[in-house]
């Protein structure tokens, strides 16, 4: 159980276009996913909480026109990068939570690679 | 929200235990310990959480003593496998406080 998924895995795209991410919970509902961002040999960076049918919450420092969060229903959060620049490229990993079973534990997808030109 | 620290890197030989120990001094009544494993490219995966004392499941051990203000991770007979970055998190359920990740500890197991 506690499976979390994230399309594509890993995605290349030109300077400029707009990528989209999706993270899915596929056996639990999960009001709250959470989005992070990790570069090479670093630790994960929150970037932005999303709340299923509100707006996301966003850490300091994330611009909130740039990476769209959208979190429609409880099953499915998207991260939009728009715009995407190089310095763009990154690991984009979600993670869900089981508000039914475990508040305190967070399940992570496994991670988005994306690449910008 | 509460600090943790954690050394950079370990190493290790098959066979061994290992234990990690991550302080979080300033650590709150309502927080949960958790830890987690990170291999390259993938995304982490819960290991073991706690409140207090001793918790044991079947891949690891976590001892918290009494005070809270530390824990350790304590994995038996590690293998190649585990090679990985090993992060703790303390916090609570309330809104974005368990989720800041520190450097983690990467651990190297050696034949």
């Amino acid at each position: 159980g506690a499976v979390v998924s994230q399309h594509p895995s890993r995605v290349i795209c030109k300077s400029g276009t707009s990528v989209k991410i999706e993270c899915r919970s596929l056996d639990f509902q999960a009001t709250t996913m959470f989005w992070y961002r990790q570069f090479p040999k670093q630790s994960l960076m929150l970037m932005a909480t999303s709340n299923e049918g509100s707006k996301a919450t966003y850490e300091q420092g994330v611009e909130k026109d740039k990476f769209l969060i959208n979190h429609a229903s409880l099953t499915l959060s998207t991260l939009t990068v728009t715009s995407a620049h190089p310095e763009d490229s990154s690991f984009y990993i979600c993670s869900a939570r089981d508000t039914d079973r475990d508040r305190e534990t967070q399940y992570f997808g496994p991670g988005t690679r994306l690449l910008v030109l | 929200l509460a600090k943790t620290t954690q050394p950079i890197s370990m190493d290790s030989y098959e066979g061994q235990e290992v234990n990690i120990t991550c302080s979080h001094n300033n650590i709150a009544t309502n927080d949960y310990i958790t830890w987690y494993q990170q291999f390259p490219s993938q995304g982490p995966r819960f290991i073991i959480q706690g409140y207090k004392t001793k918790v044991t499941n079947e891949v690891a051990s976590l001892f918290i003593p009494a005070d809270r203000k530390s824990s350790t991770l304590s994995l038996p007979r590690v293998s190649l496998s585990d090679t990985a970055v090993y992060y703790c998190l303390v916090g609570d359920d309330n809104y974005g406080q368990n989720f800041v990740f520190g450097p983690g500890t990467r651990l190297s197991v050696l034949p």
